[in-house]
């Protein structure tokens, strides 16, 4: 079975700061990973991916993740936040099958919020 | 590109009533579309995952009488939530992967809509 998890429901950082959203996973072989962000009363809007090659991938608005394989993590960063930031972020995981595709399982969800 | 549009964006309806919830792929083709359900400050929970031409693949809990889904063309699925209860009220998403772009896509999501039963 697949799962992730997203260990902060809430983050909290001031405008023009570094941020960095934190999601672990678990999957047999190798995983299929992604970011999205959901606004309010929206649905979600892909940010990133990682399927394989460079660990660093880099997404929409700035936003980029590092996989890391040692340690089953999949953060989320971005070196100067804004507050149009402020939105809900999900991690999803997706094992591949023989075929290639995949179901992805989704995180709980981490509430991101930029102060002014 | 890859845009997907869910409709109606909100219902408000009695207890009893049956609701259908469209899903279509704008600008692509999608041979498979997932349902999703949201509970406020949770994460998404899988339905079903619809294939067109053939019968939707449920998950375990989900009951099929209840949440109908058709996905008679390429770019057309449909949710249809039969004699809602309250306890259907909820944030419904749908999302769809394009065909033939290889299969580790992302997927891209519908907008959601907001069911109120009273």
């Amino acid at each position: 079975a697949q799962s992730v998890a997203q260990p902060e429901d809430q983050v909290n950082v001031a405008e023009g700061n570094p941020l960095t959203v934190k999601c672990t996973y678990s999957v047999s072989g190798n995983p299929y990973l992604f970011w999205y962000v959901q606004y309010p009363n929206r649905g979600l809007q892909f940010l990133l991916k990682y399927i394989t090659g460079d660990n660093l991938v880099k997404g929409s608005y700035g936003f980029e993740a590092e996989f890391n394989k040692s340690q089953t993590s999949f953060h989320l960063k971005k070196p100067s936040a804004l507050v149009s930031d402020s939105a809900l972020y999900f991690c999803a995981v997706g094992a591949p099958s023989s075929g290639g595709s995949y179901i992805p399982t989704f995180g709980r969800g981490t509430s991101l919020i930029v102060h002014p | 590109g890859a845009v997907v549009s869910q409709h109606p964006s909100w219902v408000i309806c009695k207890s009893g009533t049956s609701v259908k919830i469209e899903c279509r792929s704008l600008d692509f083709q999608a041979t498979t579309m997932f349902w999703y359900r949201q509970f406020p400050k949770q994460s998404l929970m899988l339905m079903a995952t619809s294939n067109e031409g053939s019968k939707a693949t449920y998950e375990q809990g989900v009951e099929k009488d209840k949440f109908l889904i058709n996905h008679a063309s390429l770019t057309l699925s449909t949710l249809t939530v039969t004699s809602a209860h309250p306890e259907d009220s909820s944030f419904y998403i749908c999302s769809a992967r394009p065909r033939g772009t290889g299969s580790n896509q992302p997927q891209h999501f519908g907008d959601g809509t907001r069911l109120s039963i009273l």
